[in-house]
C-alpha cells in the first residue's frame, strides 16, 4: 500500500512570502493530521481534520496559517505571510479509522521550510 | 493538558548493549501511549503502543515498552541494540478530547550505536 506522500520535500523562502505544502493521504483514510516539527522538539498537532471537517484546529496560528481538505482526500497547508518561527519540518499523517485515541497515525515524509 | 517527557536528549550505546529509554506523561484521564521511530532519512513510523490490558507491549524488531500507571511511564527497552537501530525515538500520548483525539508527542531521544 502507497504511503503518506507529501510535496515539496523542501522550500526555502524569504520572510513575508507565502508558501503551501501538499498532502495525499493513503488510500481511504478518513483522517489526516497536519503537524510542525521545529528542530529538537517532537511533531505539534496543527491541525485534524476528519473527511473534510475540521475536528481540531486549536493550535493553529490562524492568522496566518490555513489548512483545507477538499473532497475529504488531498489537503493544503498554507502559510501566509511567513515569519522565520515558521521553520520546521511539516508533517502530514493519516489514519484510517475516526480520529480515534487509538488510531495508529502514518506520516509522510514531511516538507523542511526555511524561512530566510 | 496532556505532556511528554523524554528526559534522555541523546544516548550513545556500543552494540549488543542493553537500551532503556524513558517516557514520563502528564494527563489525569485514560491515555494511549505509543513509541514512534525515526530513522535516518526516513519518516516516522510506529513502534508500538499500549491501549489496554497487558502493561508490557512487544512491538517490532525486538522492542518493548511497560506502562507502569502509578509512575505515569511508558519505558522503552530492548535487551540488546543494533547498529541499526541508531534512530530517533518519540514517545506519544493520545488522549480522546470529545470528538478529536490529541497526540503529544516528547522532544525525542536521539540512540546512536557504535560498533
Amino acid at each position: 500500500e502507497a504511503g503518506v506522500a507529501q510535496s515539496p520535500r523542501y522550500k526555502i523562502i524569504e520572510k513575508r512570502q507565502s508558501v503551501a505544502f501538499w498532502c495525499n493521504p493513503i488510500s481511504g483514510h478518513a483522517t489526516l493530521y497536519w503537524y510542525q516539527q521545529i528542530l529538537g522538539q517532537g511533531p505539534k498537532l496543527l491541525i485534524q481534520f476528519q473527511n473534510n471537517g475540521v475536528v481540531d484546529d486549536s493550535q493553529l496560528p490562524k492568522d496566518r496559517f490555513s489548512a483545507e481538505r477538499l473532497k475529504g482526500v488531498d489537503s493544503t497547508l498554507k502559510i501566509q505571510p511567513a515569519k522565520l518561527e515558521d521553520s520546521a519540518v511539516y508533517l502530514c499523517a493519516s489514519s484510517s479509522a475516526f480520529g480515534g485515541a487509538t488510531d495508529t497515525q502514518y506520516f509522510g515524509p514531511g516538507t523542511r521550510l526555511t524561512v530566510l | 493538558a496532556q505532556s511528554v517527557s523524554q528526559h534522555n536528549h541523546h544516548v550513545i550505546l556500543s552494540e549488543a548493549a542493553s537500551l532503556e529509554l524513558g517516557c514520563n506523561y502528564s494527563y489525569g484521564g485514560t491515555v494511549n501511549l505509543f513509541w514512534y521511530v525515526q530513522y535516518p532519512g526516513q519518516h516516522l513510523q510506529l513502534l508500538l503502543k499500549y491501549f489496554s490490558g497487558d502493561p508490557l507491549v512487544k512491538g517490532i524488531k525486538g522492542f518493548e515498552a511497560e506502562f507502569i500507571k502509578s509512575k505515569f511511564s511508558f519505558n522503552l527497552r530492548k535487551p540488546s541494540v543494533q547498529w541499526s537501530d541508531t534512530a530517533e525515538y518519540f514517545c506519544a500520548v493520545n488522549a480522546l478530547k470529545g470528538t478529536a483525539s490529541k497526540l503529544t508527542f516528547g522532544t525525542g531521544t536521539r540512540l546512536q550505536v557504535t560498533l
